[in-house]
């Protein structure tokens, strides 16, 4: 099945400087690409997606890019804020149309 | 995601009793998981329906029973046999299935006493 391994476990940065967390997928035929941002005793909530079609999608502070090829996604944040402190998780859907498999998640720390 | 709700919002369960956790949605989604988060796991898939009537088994399905009588309503059971039940249990759904955004539930904290 679909394994979904991501990277890092934690991240801790300074208020104002990028951050970036990394997802490998093993399945090639997946083609959704979502991360999930949950704050402490709520809900996740998508933050950006990516279908295989584009290799790169922006909104605002937040990226996703995409290498088919090598099978890695990972979340970009400019200008981190306080605010932006979460649990992210990725996640892939093995062959198509089957559930999602979420990545263990990254706690990202921003500092003031 | 404020279409999707569940109850209640905190469980104790004493050893041995089932108890049913409530989904409900009013988004008119075909599909709905039931997800199981414990602390550095992420989100293991417990239960999945993509129509009423039918579902299937996640990663986890042992010790856990659903049903899909009816579109808007997803309930889980975690039975006696579920030997470590203490979780934070998520509900989410999706237009259709996987490659539809999923939107996710409150959660229901079980624990076990």
């Amino acid at each position: 099945g679909e394994n979904v391994e991501q990277h890092p476990s934690t991240l801790s940065v300074q208020e104002g400087d990028s951050a970036v967390i990394k997802c490998t997928y093993s399945d090639s035929a997946s083609n959704y690409f979502p991360w999930y941002k949950q704050e402490l005793g709520k809900r996740p909530q998508l933050i950006i997606d990516i279908r295989s079609n584009v290799g790169e999608k922006k909104d605002q502070r937040i990226a996703v890019t995409l290498n088919k090829t090598a099978k890695h996604f990972s979340l970009h944040i400019t200008e981190t804020q306080p605010e932006d402190s979460a649990v992210y998780f990725c996640a892939a859907p093995f062959s198509g149309n089957t559930p999602l498999v979420f990545g263990k998640g990254t706690r990202l720390s921003v500092i003031a | 995601d404020g279409g999707i709700t569940q109850s209640p919002k905190y469980l104790f369960r004493k050893e041995g009793q089932n108890v049913t956790l409530s989904c409900e949605q009013n988004l008119n989604h075909d599909a709905m998981y039931w997800y199981r988060q414990d602390p550095g796991q992420g989100l293991r898939l417990i239960y999945y329906s993509q129509i009423v009537n039918d579902f299937q088994k996640g990663d986890i399905a042992e010790g856990y029973s659903v049903s899909r009588e009816k579109k808007e309503s997803f309930p889980l059971t975690v039975t006696s046999a579920q030997k470590n039940p203490t979780a934070f249990y998520l509900c989410a759904s999706s237009i259709a299935g996987a490659l539809d955004t999923q939107y996710f539930g409150p959660g229901t904290r079980l624990t076990v006493l």
